[in-house]
C-alpha cells in the first residue's frame, strides 16, 4: 500500500513561528494531500497538489512538492495556538486502492 | 451537509460480545475504508470497499469483517471482540482521487 512518511515525528514551535513538516513517499502518484487531525478527532482535509504542479497555496499553508525526489513539504505560516494537531501526507495513487497513512508529524504551538 | 458519521461514538464491552460500528456516508462516494488508530501506531487500514459488494483486506483485517450492501453504509463487524481490538476507529469515504472525508471516531474499549 502506498503511504506517506512524516518527518519529524514531533515539532515544538512557539507561536507566531513557522512550521514546516516533510513527507517522503515511494511510488508514483497522481496527488498528494496533507491532512489535520485533533486530538481524538477524525482527520480533515487541508490541502491537494497534483503531480504536475510544484508549488501550492491556501491561507497560510503552502506546500511543495518534488515528484523527482518522491517527497513534499508543508509550511504554516505565523503558527498559533490553534495550529496544534498532529499532520498526516497521504500520497494518492490516483485509483482507490490500499490508502494508508503513516504516522504523522505532532505540532505543539506555544502560546 | 457532505459527512460521514458513525455510531457508537464511545462503546465500552466485554470480550467475545460481538458488536457493529456503523458507518454512513451521504456523498455517493464509491470508495469507504475503514482504520485503527493506537498510539505510536498511527493510522492503520482494516478493510476497504471499492464499491458495493466489493470488499478487501487492508492491513490489520483479523478479528474484523465488513459488509458493503448498499453503497452508503459501511458496517464494521468485530464477531468475538478481544482487548487488543481496544482502540479509536475511524470510517471514511472518498471519491475517485479525491480528499477521504472522515468520521468523528469511535472509541472502543474491550474488556
Amino acid at each position: 500500500s502506498q503511504q506517506g512518511e512524516e518527518d519529524p515525528q514531533a515539532l515544538s514551535i512557539q507561536e507566531g513561528e513557522n512550521a514546516t513538516m516533510n513527507c517522503s513517499y515511494k511510488t508514483s502518484i497522481n496527488n498528494l494531500q496533507w491532512y489535520r487531525q485533533n486530538s481524538g478527532r477524525g482527520l480533515v482535509h487541508l490541502i491537494l497538489i497534483r503531480s504536475n504542479e510544484r508549488e501550492k497555496h491556501s491561507g497560510r499553508l503552502r506546500v511543495t512538492l518534488d515528484t523527482s525526489k518522491k517527497s513534499s513539504s508543508l509550511l504554516i505560516t505565523a503558527s498559533r495556538a490553534a495550529d496544534t494537531a498532529s499532520y498526516f501526507c497521504h500520497p494518492h495513487p490516483g485509483s482507490n486502492y490500499k490508502l494508508t497513512f503513516g504516522k504523522g508529524t505532532l505540532l505543539t504551538v506555544n502560546p | 451537509e457532505a459527512q460521514v458519521t458513525q455510531n457508537p461514538r464511545y462503546l465500552i464491552t466485554v470480550t467475545g460480545k460481538k458488536l457493529t460500528v456503523t458507518c454512513s456516508q451521504n456523498m455517493n462516494h464509491e470508495y469507504m475504508s475503514w482504520y485503527r488508530q493506537d498510539p505510536g501506531l498511527g493510522l492503520r487500514q482494516i478493510y476497504y470497499s471499492m464499491n458495493v459488494e466489493v470488499t478487501d483486506k487492508g492491513d490489520v483485517p483479523e478479528g474484523y469483517k465488513v459488509s458493503r450492501k448498499e453503497k452508503r453504509n459501511f458496517p464494521l463487524i468485530l464477531e468475538s471482540p478481544s482487548p487488543n481490538q481496544t482502540s479509536l476507529y475511524f470510517c471514511a469515504s472518498n471519491g475517485a482521487g479525491d480528499e477521504q472525508f472522515f468520521g468523528p471516531g469511535t472509541r472502543l474499549t474491550v474488556l
